[in-house]
């Protein structure tokens, strides 16, 4: 079975701090995502990755980046982290194709931001 | 863009009836995939139907497609209380999902 782990389940962070949150999966995926989630808003996209060191802008990337030195971890980072940003982070992989293959999704970090 | 629409947002249901969810999405995709998430925990992959097919079925499952009306139907037939979840649907294309907001689902016991 894949396995898509994440670094912490719950995570306290004050404004301004910078915040890591790390992502590892076990399956040699290609793909891997980076999506928040928020009441009445759905999950949505904020960085994937298609290769190691290859990565593309989702639908909300402003203040966050993100780094794939190897292929098996993502990481996303709040450079400077606001109380906007207090959300569930979801990190993903896929196999690498053409066609978009399911997804695993890890457990997900909740962060709260004071 | 969202590429996912999920109908009705919030549906309850007594164990043993079906329930049915609707997904409409806006432009063109390779595949429709319907995920569940547990209270407070990641996403779980269901089915995925491709963008030539019409129906899909797997155990209690059966999501149908219709390109020609861009939309998609879950049915969760005889439904346990273990059903109760938010379920997603999301178009895909490319390496990429796109999901809707979900549907709550309630199954009472």
């Amino acid at each position: 079975d894949v396995k898509v782990t994440q670094s912490s389940r719950y995570l306290v962070k004050r404004t301004g701090e910078k915040v890591f949150l790390e992502c590892v999966q076990d399956m040699d995926h290609e793909n891997m995502f980076w999506y928040r989630q928020d009441p009445g808003l759905g999950l949505r996209l904020i960085y994937f990755s298609y290769d190691v060191k290859m990565k593309e802008k989702g639908d909300i990337p402003e203040g966050y980046s993100v780094s794939r030195e190897k292929k098996e971890r993502f990481s996303l980072i709040l450079e400077s982290a606001s109380t906007n940003q207090t959300s569930m982070y979801l990190c993903a992989s896929s196999l690498s194709s053409s066609w978009a293959y399911e997804q695993y999704f890890g457990p997900g970090t909740r962060l709260t931001v004071t | 863009s969202q590429q996912g629409e999920e109908d009705p947002q919030a549906l309850s249901i007594q164990e043993g009836e079906n329930a049915t969810m609707n997904c409409s999405y806006k432009t063109s995709i390779n595949n429709l995939q319907w995920y569940r998430q547990n209270s407070g925990r990641g996403l779980v992959h269901l089915i995925l139907i491709r963008s030539n097919e019409r129906e899909k079925h797997s155990g209690r499952l059966r999501v149908t497609l219709d390109t020609s009306k861009k939309s998609s139907s879950l049915l969760i037939t005889a439904s346990r209380a273990a059903d109760t979840a938010s379920y997603f649907c999301c178009g895909g294309s490319n390496y990429k999902l796109t999901f809707g907001k979900g549907t709550l689902l309630t199954v009472n016991p």
